[in-house]
């Protein structure tokens, strides 16, 4: 089993919609909780992180982290076609001295169609 | 504006010939990672260094090795490609501590091993 799961898409959707991704983990170590969003032919870019549990709010866009369900979720908010890209999510533990990795997951592909 | 270059978007090469990829950082960043993105899989790391000459080996490091002589370079080195090594490979760089999470990507290289 993976330490991080998620469901790949793709998944389309109408402009203006509500829009729900998702991952799990496995690893009750992670503490950082990361969203990062892939433009095709690009790097990945950091688009959100939380630290521990909670919700953060950002925009059209809020990451919300349960710990105890070990499950994550990005919402979008009135969806537009620029967001179509494939969304990551990352995950990690608390900093130490010899460098941090991340975690990722597979990835959601996300189109949002006009 | 953070800068991370790789010296190749496409390459092609030959079953048994020594590749090099080459990625240099422009944001004095302690870490560096190398990355491959295949389709279902997601970003799998290969090695990550934290320091100028430090190395450590990540999820997949079979087939490659790596070299940091300078903090901005960080190398990639395919000792003897093979098909199975056809994918996109991505650098990336963060700081050591603070924004740990946020990792800089440059823009990928697509190898294809024939």
């Amino acid at each position: 089993q993976k330490e991080v799961e998620q469901d790949p898409g793709p998944l389309s959707v109408p402009e203006g919609a509500i829009v729900s991704l998702n991952c799990t983990y496995s690893n009750s170590a992670f503490q950082y909780f990361m969203w990062y969003r892939q433009y095709s032919r690009k790097g990945p870019e950091l688009l959100m992180y939380t630290y521990s549990s909670g919700n953060k709010e950002d925009g059209r866009f809020t990451a919300q982290v349960d710990k105890s369900s070990k499950y994550i979720s990005l919402f979008i908010r009135d969806s537009q076609p620029s967001d179509s890209a494939t969304y990551l999510c990352a995950m990690s533990g608390e900093l130490t001295g010899g460098g941090n990795k991340l975690t990722f997951g597979t990835g959601t592909q996300l189109k949002v169609e006009l | 504006d953070v800068k991370v270059t790789q010296s190749s978007r496409y390459l092609v090469k030959r079953t048994g010939e020594k590749v090099f990829l080459e990625c240099v950082q422009d944001m004095d960043h302690e870490n560096m990672f190398w990355y491959r993105q295949d389709p279902g899989l997601g970003l799998r790391l290969i090695y990550f260094s934290y320091d100028v000459k430090m190395k450590e080996k990540g999820d997949i490091p079979e087939g490659y090795s790596v070299s940091r002589e300078k903090k901005e370079r960080f190398s990639l080195i395919l000792e003897s490609a093979s098909t199975n090594q056809t994918s996109m490979y991505l650098c990336a760089s963060s700081f050591g501590s603070g924004r740990f999470y946020e990792q800089y990507f440059g823009p990928g290289t697509r190898l294809t091993v024939t």
